[in-house]
């Protein structure tokens, strides 16, 4: 089971809204609206900020929402604040493969 | 509050065991299913093992599977990875972290909290 696809980098400039994607295959991502997406700053654990592709955790600022379409996630943030600079990573439950979780390569946002 | 609190990593030699525990405080653990992610130094995540909540499912990475044994102790509120024949590419931060809650018996697929991570350091 090869990891999810992310790309390396995503900016924006603090108000505006990015977008990171994440590219499974139909035998995770595709299969399943099960992808998990969180945040880590450097030196940090990561933090759940979205599950089950789009829900939000209790305490997870709104700006912060998932989708999916096909074998591709996505996670979306509006309003770009300084402090959403970290690493970003998403991860898909694939079921009875082995591994039966997969993670993404990881993304890094910068805020311009 | 909810609490993840690993230890027992250090520097190790190729070949060697190290078992890695986390102390889990602030909820039910025995409740919820766990997990084991690890984080080579400047890479990304991988997942590495899950426990059901009673023990008794384990499942493992393809790349620690016959060498590591993740285990709990409800009674102590501690999850344990036990590390054999440990290699060079086994060096990460090893966090734990807790399943969703799905109110079934099989773990959510998501996972928060997560501990602050151990590092474990294999070189001779």
């Amino acid at each position: 089971q090869s990891a999810l696809t992310q790309p390396a980098s995503v900016s924006g400039s603090p108000g505006q809204s990015i977008t990171i994607s994440c590219t499974g295959t139909s035998s995770d991502v595709g299969s399943y609206n099960l992808v998990s997406w969180y945040q880590q700053h450097p030196g940090k654990a990561p933090k759940l900020m979205i599950y089950e592709g789009s829900k939000r955790p209790s305490g997870v600022s709104n700006r912060f929402s998932g989708s999916k379409s096909g074998n591709t996630a996505s996670l979306t943030i509006s309003g770009l604040q300084a402090e959403d600079e970290a690493d970003y990573y998403c991860c898909s439950y694939a079921g009875s493969s082995t591994p039966p979780y997969v993670f993404g390569t990881g993304t890094k946002v910068t805020v311009l | 509050q909810v609490q993840l609190v690993e230890s027992g990593g250090g520097v190790v030699q190729p070949g060697r065991s190290l078992r890695l525990s986390c102390a889990a405080s602030g909820f039910t653990f025995s409740s919820y299913g766990m997990h084991w992610v690890r984080q080579a130094p400047g890479k990304g995540l991988e997942w590495v093992a899950v426990i059901w909540y009673d023990g008794s499912n384990k499942y493992y990475a393809d790349s620690v599977k016959g060498r590591f044994t993740i285990s709990r102790d409800n009674s102590k509120n501690t999850l344990y990875l036990q590390m054999n024949s440990l290699r060079a590419e086994d060096t990460a931060v090893y966090y734990c972290a807790r399943a969703g809650w799905t109110g079934t018996s099989a773990p959510g697929n998501w996972f928060d909290p997560w501990g602050q991570g151990t590092l474990v350091t294999v070189s001779s």
